[in-house]
């Protein structure tokens, strides 16, 4: 079965350093990846999503991710934070060709001024 | 278009009632799901629909939940009896047939269950 795993539970960025959120998926082919943000009391937004060709895929909100099929990983960064990235972000993953979304844990971002 | 929509935002039961949750997908999308979050568990998918019909149900917990899709514009997700450990926040989202474009989520409903 896929399953995705995001490995911080909660991480602390100042604002204007870099980001990085880690994602790593088990599947057996390369499956649908997606990046959802979750600001409190809010449903999920799509930040990006890969499906095939580049594997650098630049989103909203200036967030970009890297599908490094080796590592089986999906990392999302962003150069500089700002204080409105404060949010929870969830990777998720789909076998190709089907809508089910598998979600990770989600990782809780917070912004230090 | 307004998003999905769902109905309640909060609602708050006892438990044995009945909890009738609601939504309203987007106009156009034929694929509906139902999530469920909870601390504990994350995001989970309970079920899905293509063109009002379901797909998957292996994530609806027990026999106590059912939904249903009576047509494109409305879907419900019953609890009855409701519990404690069904205190969570269900979202409903919604996408159209090309495969795995984006899933469009509402703001879901928290519910809790005393």
């Amino acid at each position: 079965a896929q399953s995705v795993t995001q490995p911080d539970i909660h991480i602390t960025v100042s604002e204007g350093a870099s980001l990085e959120l880690r994602c790593n998926y088990s599947y057996g082919a390369t499956p649908y990846l997606f990046w959802y943000v979750q600001s409190p009391g809010q449903g999920l937004q799509l930040l990006l999503k890969y499906f095939s060709g580049d594997t650098l895929v630049q989103g909203i909100k200036g967030f970009e991710a890297e599908f490094k099929r080796s590592q089986s990983s999906f990392n999302l960064r962003k150069p500089s934070v700002h204080w409105s990235d404060a949010a929870e972000y969830f990777c998720a993953v789909a076998p190709t060709g089907f809508q089910k979304l598998v979600f990770g844990t989600g990782t809780r971002l917070l912004v230090s001024p | 278009d307004a998003g999905v929509i769902q109905s309640p935002r909060h609602e708050v039961t006892e438990m044995g009632q009945e909890v009738t949750l609601r939504c309203k997908p987007i106009s156009g999308h034929d694929y509906l799901f139902w999530y469920r979050q909870t601390m504990m568990r994350g995001l989970e998918l309970l079920i899905y629909f293509n063109n009002n019909v379901p797909i998957d149900d292996s994530g609806m917990p027990e026999d106590r939940f059912s939904a249903k899709m009576p047509n494109a514009s409305f879907s419900t997700l019953k609890i009855q009896p409701s519990e404690p450990r069904d205190s969570a926040v269900y979202f409903c989202a919604s996408s159209r047939g090309e495969m795995n474009t984006e899933a469009f989520f509402g703001q879901g409903t928290r519910l809790t269950v005393v």
